[in-house]
C-alpha cells in the first residue's frame, strides 16, 4: 500500500524562525511531489511542486527532495503567524491515474508571535 | 494557478433529501476531477475520481449509489449526495488536474444534514 507519512505535530516555531516540515513516502519510483497549505476551515492550496533531487526555492519556501532516502521536506524561512496552518505532503505514485495524488495526514504548524 | 470553483459553499438540508454540489474549472479544461471529504480535524479522504465522459472511479468503502458523480463536460463535475443523513455532514472538496500532474482545489462545500 502506498503511503505518505508526516508528523502530525503541532510544530511550534517562534516568529522569524525557520520551520522545517518533513515527509516520507513508500514508493521509490515516485516522481512528483507537492506541498499544500490548508488553513482551518479552508481547502488546500498548492505551495510547491518538486520533481528532481535537490532544492527548489520560491520566496520564503524551499522544497527539498531526496529520492534515495524517499524523503521530501519544506522549509519556511522567516516564519510569520500567517503561516500557521496544516501542511499536506502529496505524492504521485507510479501507476496511479493522471493527477491522482496520495496525501499525508498533514503537519499542523503554529508560528508564535 | 488554475481556478476551481464550487457551488454551493455551504448547504443545510433535512435528512433524506438529496444535495448536488458543482465543481467547475474556470480557466482550463479538466479531463480529471477528484472529490474529497474531510471531517473536522481529520485528513483529506479521496472519495472518487471523476473522468469526463466516463464513469467515476470510487475508492474502497465509498457507496457509488449514494454519492453520484457526473462529469458531463471538461469544466464541470457534480457530486450528488442522495438521501443524505447526519453522518454525511462533512466538508466536501473537489480538485481538478491541470499542467504537470498538479491538482488545484476548489474552496469546498460544507454540508450539514439535520
Amino acid at each position: 500500500q502506498k503511503e505518505v507519512e508526516q508528523n502530525s505535530g503541532p510544530l511550534s516555531v517562534p516568529e522569524g524562525a525557520i520551520a522545517s516540515l518533513n515527509c516520507t513516502y513508500s514508493d521509490r519510483v515516485s516522481q512528483s511531489f507537492f506541498w499544500y497549505r490548508q488553513y482551518s476551515g479552508k481547502s488546500p492550496e498548492l505551495i510547491m511542486s518538486i520533481y528532481s533531487n535537490g532544492d527548489k526555492e520560491d520566496g520564503r519556501f524551499t522544497a527539498q527532495l531526496n529520492k534515495a532516502s524517499q524523503y521530501v521536506s519544506l522549509l519556511i524561512r522567516d516564519s510569520q503567524p500567517s503561516d500557521s496552518a496544516t501542511y499536506l505532503c502529496a505524492v504521485k505514485y507510479s501507476g496511479a491515474g493522471s493527477y491522482q495524488l496520495t496525501f499525508g495526514k498533514g503537519t499542523k504548524l503554529s508560528v508564535i508571535p | 494557478g488554475a481556478v476551481v470553483s464550487q457551488h454551493p459553499s455551504r448547504v443545510i438540508c433535512k435528512s433524506g433529501t438529496s444535495v448536488k454540489i458543482e465543481c467547475r474549472s474556470l480557466d482550463f479544461q479538466a479531463t480529471t476531477m477528484f472529490w474529497y471529504r474531510q471531517f473536522p480535524k481529520k485528513s483529506l479522504m479521496l472519495m472518487a475520481t471523476s473522468n469526463e465522459g466516463s464513469k467515476a472511479t470510487y475508492e474502497q468503502g465509498v457507496e457509488k449509489d449514494k454519492f453520484l458523480i457526473n462529469h458531463a463536460s471538461l469544466t464541470l463535475s457534480t457530486l450528488t449526495v442522495t438521501s443524505a443523513h447526519p453522518e454525511d455532514s462533512s466538508f466536501y472538496i473537489c480538485s481538478a488536474g491541470q499542467g504537470p500532474e498538479t491538482q488545484y482545489f476548489g474552496p469546498g462545500t460544507r454540508l450539514l444534514v439535520l
